[in-house]
């Protein structure tokens, strides 16, 4: 148990379906973040949000879009995505030491949501 | 190529046996990770370390800044210790994770 709980943990969905990703943490922190891991790939940084306000957007394309309505809860929403978007997507959060400083402290990880796109 | 590199990519080690798993980069960076990720997918944290060494149970991670070089050191292994080690660097004026590709060790029984 990290403190930082994904929903759902499997996902699979069609082409032109919507769906969104949740993640919420408990730790207290002021930054997080969505990554992308696929097979033998490095984990990919998507999106960092640092109190509540997108640092990073990691050109990722305009069918993801990020949501973070508090400092507790982060949503990736998902629309016509494409099958090589199937991956495995992780929420983290840390304590940024301030504003503009997200990630350098130790990052806290869910046990991230499978998402298989037909 | 990887600003971050892991070797080796796989290993299998029978139970018992010392395992070590290497970090080299090519960027500055303040802070060096190892990671655990399990087969479920969440991952955990280990060490966080910018100098020396530390140890946590079985667990010793190693750095030398000037060699731009990590080792994560597995005594005694157990097939529970069986999962995907990652090492990721962090500052040097930036404050992203830089991710290696990751170690998949599997410990037999």
């Amino acid at each position: 148990e990290t403190g930082v709980t994904q929903t759902p943990r499997h996902l699979v969905m069609g082409m032109t379906n919507k769906k969104s990703l949740k993640c919420e943490q408990h730790l207290g922190h002021n930054a997080m973040y969505w990554y992308k891991q696929s097979a033998k790939k490095p984990l990919e940084l998507m999106f960092v949000y640092n109190f509540k306000e997108q640092t990073e957007n990691n050109s990722v394309p305009s069918r993801f879009s990020p949501e973070c309505p508090n400092s507790s809860h982060l949503f990736l929403h998902l629309h016509t995505l494409q099958p090589e978007d199937s991956a495995l997507y992780l929420c983290a959060s840390s304590q940024a030491q301030s504003r503009g400083l997200a990630g350098t402290g130790e990052l806290f990880f869910g046990e991230g949501s499978r998402l298989t796109v037909l | 190529k990887n600003e971050v590199e892991q070797s080796p990519q796989n290993l299998t080690a029978q139970e018992g046996e010392f395992i070590t798993i290497n970090c080299s980069y090519s960027v500055g960076i303040s802070a060096l990770h190892w990671l655990q990720q399990h087969p479920g997918g969440g991952i955990v944290s280990l060490f966080m370390l910018s100098s020396g060494k530390k140890k946590h149970g079985r667990l010793i991670a190693t750095i030398n800044i000037q060699e731009k070089h990590s080792s994560l050191h597995i005594t005694a292994s157990h097939p529970r210790d069986s999962a995907v080690y990652i090492c990721a660097g962090t500052g040097g004026g930036t404050y992203k994770y830089i991710f290696g590709t990751g170690t998949r060790l599997k410990v037999l029984a």
